[in-house]
């Protein structure tokens, strides 16, 4: 079982920051959190991930809380090509380091 | 640089067939990944090769299977079709072996139907 958890489901309107929140309550002290994306009928796109820092590069930032529980992937100024499923993983050492996927987020872009 | 390349992009197959999917990783990059994304089960994942030796595998049966070559391309196979086996299949690719911090990429999947 996947061992974050995400809302099914947000919508943000073009050129806000879009904020989609990440739970992981029961992460381990050396898992990290990833984050990828994936556009209908593409593969999965690599965004950003972090281990306890905050995080930033050319696409997102990465919040990641002091107790490590909860994360925050942020899109700066969000445009409609960013409309995608946004999932929210974390490497589970007992997997041996695979990357267990939920549901993730379906953000919606609006003009 | 290429990304992660796919090949074939679309295939069909009947029952009982079997099939392999071929997959040429990022420049530089020696661990390779396979994936099965269905709509009910989400992605879930096969194994994964590295230095031609496979190092992880999911709870798949033995009708799935993979190897790497030497130049690091890697293929999938999948013997004696089932209609369940109807999925995307994706292929990720990474510098590092799982256990390490190093992402993986993903190439757009081969999207293997059966009849």
């Amino acid at each position: 079982d996947a061992k974050t958890t995400q809302p099914p489901s947000m919508d943000c309107a073009e050129g806000r920051a879009a904020n989609l929140p990440c739970n992981h309550s029961t992460i381990s002290g050396n898992e990290y959190v990833y984050w990828y994306r994936q556009i209908h009928s593409q593969g999965p796109q690599y965004i950003i991930h972090g281990l306890k820092n905050n995080e930033t590069n050319e696409m997102a930032s990465l919040i990641i809380t002091e107790d490590r529980k909860s994360s925050t992937l942020i899109l700066p100024h969000a445009t409609l090509r960013d409309t995608a499923v946004y999932y929210c993983i974390v490497r589970v050492v007992e997997s041996n380091y695979q990357l267990i996927w939920g549901a993730g987020t379906k953000l919606i872009i609006k003009p | 640089k290429a990304g992660v390349t796919q090949t074939p992009r679309y295939l069909i197959k009947t029952r009982g067939q079997q099939v392999t999917l071929s997959c040429s990783p990022i420049s530089g990059h020696r661990s390779v990944s396979w994936y099965q994304q269905t709509p009910g089960q989400g992605l879930q994942f096969l194994f994964e090769y590295f230095s031609e030796t496979q190092r992880n595998k999911g709870n798949f049966p033995g009708r799935f299977s993979g190897r790497q070559f030497s130049n690091s391309r890697s293929e999938m196979n999948v013997s004696t079709l089932e209609l369940g086996d109807s999925a995307l299949y994706l292929c990720a690719s990474s510098l590092a072996p799982l256990g390490t911090n190093q992402p993986q990429h993903f190439g757009d999947g081969t999207r293997l139907s059966i009849l």
